[in-house]
């Protein structure tokens, strides 16, 4: 089983509002990544968790807040985001992060949208 | 750095037809190679790798070769369907140091399959 879900699937939320992503899986694998894409882009690398460590923060806007609670989920704290946030939020694990060149495999997203 | 280069598309060709999706790469070490594959309102599936120089890796009908000496990695298909259209993202994952797997993305290359 090579599946990473992430919940909800679309969410709508003001600039105002504090909401959350969340995505697990169950495939015993020790990094996670939060990315970020807009239309017609490959995804940006927003998070790097391994072992449940925060490893990477890509300079990422305090607005968005990671959190890795166990090995198997990862979550995305939204707090005041701006419309230019609206994009789709791809989840991905890998066995491991630091050594090896293991693949990733992704999550379908959570399609957000900022009003 | 690393970095990913694909041709630009879009790329539309009717049922049936031979398929070449060219990428090139820059990277130090030695990198494994990714084919991932977005179909519309989905997130990535990985649909081939390898993992060495010569490296054949294959699936669904896909194919493509970690040729060192030209630093390429081209997907090619023999007959495309009409549902092989989707975006198609080159990438690549060196391992080590402290990138923590990061995968870096070619810019994606839109295919369409006319029947």
């Amino acid at each position: 089983d090579t599946e990473v879900t992430q919940t909800p699937k679309h969410l709508v939320m003001g600039m105002t509002n504090k909401k959350s992503l969340k995505c697990e899986q169950h495939m015993g694998h020790r990094a996670m990544y939060w990315y970020k894409q807009k239309a017609k882009k490959p995804p940006e690398l927003m998070f790097v968790y391994s072992y449940e460590k925060l490893s990477i923060n890509e300079s990422v806007p305090s607005r968005f807040s990671p959190e890795c609670p166990n090995s198997s989920l990862l979550n995305l704290h939204l707090h005041a985001l701006q419309p230019e946030d609206s994009a789709l939020y791809l989840c991905a694990s890998s066995r491991s992060g630091a050594g090896g060149n293991y693949e990733q495999y992704f999550g379908p997203g959570t399609r957000l949208t900022v009003t | 750095g690393n970095s990913v280069t694909q041709m630009e598309g879009p790329v539309t060709l009717s049922e049936e037809a031979f398929l070449t999706i060219n990428c090139t790469y820059t990277a130090t070490g030695y990198p494994s190679l990714f084919w991932y594959v977005q179909y519309p309102g989905e997130g990535l599936q990985l649909l081939l790798k390898a993992t060495k120089a010569d490296d054949k890796g294959s699936n669904k009908g896909f194919e493509a070769t970690y040729r060192k000496e030209t630093t390429s990695f081209h997907l090619e298909k023999g007959s495309v369907q009409v549902s092989d259209s989707a975006v198609y993202f080159c990438a690549l994952r060196n391992a080590g140091g402290t990138s923590y797997g990061k995968l870096t993305f070619g810019q994606g290359t839109i295919l369409t399959v006319h029947p």
